[in-house]
């Protein structure tokens, strides 16, 4: 079955600082793989994704991925936080012909100081 | 275009209790999937439909809930009866399937249900 881990409950970064949110997943085949930014009180809304060719994706909002096979990972980053950055970040595995399916990760909530 | 609508946002109900939430997917997606949120467990998937027909309800906690889809641009969710431990907010999600598939799931603002 497959699963994601986000090892980071809570970060704190300060404001211009880079960021980066730790994404690991379990799956058997090439992963469809995702991240879904959520602020408070809000949706889901999605940030990048993930399918196959290069492993380094952009996403909306100046966020970027990448994906690494030989480490199950797809971490996302940013090279300088905006306040308005400030909510729960949910990374999530998906079959990709299964109905968009996803298993979503327990999400990383970001606070950011000014 | 209209986002996924889902009704009511907030529904605080007294235990024993029925609830219905209800969602309106995108128009021309064709896969629907009801989430339950919490902080204990976070984002569940409860359940899914294909075209209207319930593909995967093995995320459906218990037989207090059910869940349909008459067609294309309507779907519900229903507890009967409710309990405390239902409270969580609901997400309702659509998506493309086929050849217009993108991989991406569109969420609802979705419902904060408290049991008292």
């Amino acid at each position: 079955a497959q699963s994601v881990t986000q090892p980071d409950i809570h970060i704190t970064v300060s404001e211009g600082a880079s960021l980066e949110l730790r994404c690991n997943y379990s799956y058997g085949a090439t992963p469809y793989l995702f991240w879904y930014v959520q602020s408070p009180g809000q949706g889901l809304q999605l940030l990048l994704k993930y399918f196959s060719g290069d492993t380094l994706v952009q996403g909306i909002k100046g966020f970027e991925a990448e994906f690494k096979r030989s480490q199950s990972s797809f971490n996302l980053r940013k090279p300088s936080v905006h306040w308005s950055d400030a909510a729960e970040y949910f990374c999530a595995v998906g079959e990709g012909n299964a109905g968009n399916m996803l298993t979503f990760g327990g999400g990383t909530r970001l606070m950011v100081k000014p | 275009d209209a986002g996924v609508i889902q009704s009511p946002r907030h529904e605080v109900t007294e235990m024993g209790q029925e609830v219905t939430l209800r969602c309106k997917p995108i128009s021309g997606h064709d896969y629907l999937f009801w989430y339950r949120q919490t902080m204990m467990r976070g984002l569940e998937l409860l359940i899914y439909f294909n075209n209207n027909v319930p593909i995967d309800d093995s995320g459906m906690p218990e037989d207090r809930f059910s869940a349909k889809m008459p067609n294309a641009s309507f779907s519900t969710l229903k507890i009967q009866p409710s309990e405390p431990r239902d409270s969580a907010v609901y997400f309702c999600a659509s998506s493309k399937g086929g050849k217009r598939n993108t991989g991406e799931l569109f969420f609802g603002e979705g419902s904060r249900l408290t049991v008292l």
